[in-house]
């Protein structure tokens, strides 16, 4: 395995719900990152934490909440969100920054909006 | 916005033939990696480029870059049905760009 889990693998939701999703990463890395997968679209960056501090937030909505309580685990809380937000959520860590590391990714939480 | 643009969209080739991805971008770079995601699974980093590199290997994969033509090539040698993958080129300059992938199919 990749040394990045992700839970849960699936999550259909109603918009008015909230929901995490959880990412815990087994590498020893100090940087962990959430991107979003939208079919034929690029992989998007969505948020950056290096040693739990967020440094990057691209534009995402409010609806969107990272949290990071120490270098293993990253959460993304997820409330009121819209149908537009279904897609392939994925967490990936690495050591250093990403600009000038390879990332190790997770497997992603495939999210379904109704 | 999307930086890198892989070309083609799509490839199918016959298992033993090698396979050709290119990749362009616009700005510059402080590196270039290729990844691989399978069906329904994360992303797998296969090799990182940095901008002073011309060629690198890694076992049947070679990757090229120019930088004065902004384009990465990744060559697959010999290839074998467990390819069948989409393979992504990202760029790392101010920020890490992705982009959309080729849908690469390795027919047994």
């Amino acid at each position: 395995e990749t040394g990045v889990t992700q839970t849960p693998r699936h999550l259909v939701m109603g918009m008015t719900n909230k929901k995490s999703l959880k990412c815990e990463q087994h590498l020893g890395h100090n940087a962990m990152y959430w991107y979003k997968q939208s079919a034929k679209k690029p992989l998007e960056l969505m948020f950056v934490y290096n040693f739990k501090e967020q440094t990057e937030n691209n534009s995402v909505p409010s609806r969107f909440s990272p949290e990071c309580p120490n270098s293993s685990h990253l959460f993304l809380h997820l409330h009121t969100l819209q149908p537009e937000d279904s897609a392939l959520y994925l967490c990936a860590s690495s050591q250093g920054s990403l600009l000038d590391q390879p990332q190790h990714f997770g497997d992603g939480t495939r999210l379904s909006i109704l | 916005s999307q930086q890198g643009e892989e070309d083609p969209q799509a490839l199918s080739i016959q298992e033993g033939e090698n396979a050709t991805m290119n990749c362009s971008y616009k700005t510059s770079i402080n590196n270039l990696q290729w990844y691989r995601q399978n069906s329904g699974r994360g992303l797998v980093h296969l090799i990182l480029i940095r901008s002073n590199e011309r060629e690198k290997h890694s076992g049947r994969l070679r990757v090229t870059l120019d930088t004065s033509k902004k384009s990465s090539s990744l060559l697959i040698t010999a290839s074998r049905a467990a390819d069948t993958a989409s393979y992504f080129c990202a760029t790392a300059g101010g920020d890490m760009r992705f982009g959309a992938g080729t849908r690469l199919t390795v027919k047994p």
